[in-house]
């Protein structure tokens, strides 16, 4: 779903563990979808992407899962580090064209 | 590895004043995007432009923004009369190509209208 203003949902995970990051995106015929993270002061950094066709893609430490029926899209991430800290968001591409919509967000904290 | 830069990083304006936000795309990129973060919020997009024209705008940019490549390296982005609303990080992106493809972001201009 969507976050408006400051309230980011949170997701606080232990150094080492597994985190689970999900999306729920909003419009059945976008056919591409984006992960970035973004840190303080830093503008959307490329994570990994996925089309429409796929249901799973594989990058280094992390996975993004597709779900159509639900529309939902998740962004694993293996071994945690304190790096990974920053806010996490989805994005989606509809029919090929310009424009990213994005999701509202979820802050990533990890602790030591 | 390649990058978008965005200057400056922080732009202090008088409201009603003219402010022009640059941006230099990743080289051999074709596709270049302004979008624009109110402190707080998601992302949000702007404008699309490919091949000196528009492809694509928001309900957002209206008749005070516009955007312009006036050579072959650099992207602006205009505001004509600024507002207190239009305080907001602004991120430029551009891609080898709409669709399939990845957008690849500056760290943005801060705007701060007073």
């Amino acid at each position: 779903g969507e976050s408006v203003g400051l309230h980011l949902p949170t997701l606080s995970v232990q150094e080492g563990d597994n985190s689970i990051i999900n999306c729920a995106y909003s419009n059945s015929a976008s056919d591409y979808f984006i992960w970035y993270k973004q840190e303080s002061g830093k503008g959307p950094q490329f994570i990994i992407d996925i089309r429409s066709n796929m249901d799973k893609r594989q990058g280094q430490r992390v996975t993004v899962l597709l779900n159509k029926t639900v529309k939902h899209l998740s962004l694993q991430i293996a071994a945690t580090q304190p790096g990974d800290s920053a806010v996490y968001f989805c994005a989606e591409v509809l029919n090929a064209g310009n424009m990213l919509t994005f999701g509202g967000g979820t802050r990533l904290m990890v602790k030591p | 590895e390649p990058e978008v830069t965005q200057t400056p990083s922080h732009q202090v304006t008088q409201m009603g004043q003219e402010v022009i936000l640059r941006c230099v795309p990743i080289s051999n990129h074709l596709y270049f995007y302004w979008y624009r973060q109110i402190l707080g919020q998601k992302v949000e997009f702007l404008v699309s432009f490919y091949n000196n024209e528009i492809s694509e705008k928001s309900e957002i940019f209206d008749d005070q923004f516009s955007v312009e490549r006036p050579d072959g390296s650099n992207f602006t982005l205009k505001i004509r009369s600024t507002k207190l609303e239009d305080s907001a990080m602004y991120f430029c992106a551009s891609s080898e190509r709409p669709g399939w493809r990845p957008q690849h972001f500056g760290d943005g201009t801060r705007l701060s209208i007073l």
